[in-house]
């Protein structure tokens, strides 16, 4: 039961190239999520899927799509990087317990916009 | 629009010393609290989580934090630091049974640890 796993961990990238960030799950949850973390901003909603099939946008979607190919995995896509969007991205996954939520976390990719 | 406020940026605090993390938060509703910590390089951990029922709330590595619904806050204590506790902690609020849970964060506060 590796959780949740994103990849790559690193990744460099110039202005204007594209590129795809993965992410799956093996906890069987339904509700996937894309953020990024900025300094002193916390972290920030890109996107989520609510189950497979669905996907709504959070609070800073602009320059990202997103792909709920299954309900293990939810891809971010960059289609033409800016240097705004050099940031560490976070990849959850939700479970329900009881009458509330918890989200869990995948370790990170690290992308450099130059 | 629920929002959340970690008013401090920075802590330096003495191994052994004790800790406390302040969370204040804004939401319309009974909130869901959560706090995570982030070690240098990794991703974020869940420490605790507030639901419901007794507003003091117990977590690992002996971190408690005690939701205050009259003060809108969420602090996050521990009685003696050890220097494994240097990290980023972020305190976090989420709606009830809203679509897609969404979790608001707070900006986070970095904790060094003094030997």
């Amino acid at each position: 039961n590796a959780g949740v796993t994103q990849t790559p961990k690193f990744q460099v990238l110039k202005t204007g190239q594209s590129m795809t960030l993965q992410c799956a799950q093996d906890m069987n949850h339904n509700s996937m999520y894309w953020y990024r973390q900025d300094p002193g901003m916390g972290l920030r909603l890109i996107y989520y899927s609510a189950s497979e099939g669905t996907t709504d946008k959070g609070e800073v979607p602009n320059g990202y799509n997103v792909s709920r190919l299954n309900k293990r995995e939810f891809s971010l896509r960059l289609e033409s990087a800016a240097p705004s969007q050099t940031s560490v991205y976070f990849c959850a996954s939700r479970i329900r317990q009881g009458n509330a939520d918890t989200q869990y976390f995948g370790p990170g990719t690290r992308l450099t916009v130059l | 629009a629920q929002s959340v406020t970690q008013p401090d940026i920075h802590i330096t605090v003495s191994e052994g010393a004790s800790l406390e993390l302040r969370c204040n938060y804004s939401y319309g509703a009974t909130p869901y609290l959560f706090w995570y910590v982030q070690s240098p390089g990794q991703g974020l951990q869940l420490l605790l989580k507030y639901f419901s029922g007794d507003t003091l709330v117990q977590g690992i590595k002996g971190f408690e934090a005690e939701f205050k619904r009259s003060q809108s806050s969420f602090n996050l204590r521990k009685p003696s630091v050890h220097w494994s506790d240097a990290a980023e902690y972020f305190c976090a609020v989420g709606a009830a049974k809203a679509a897609g849970n969404k979790l608001t964060f707070g900006g986070g506060t970095r904790v060094l640890v003094k030997p």
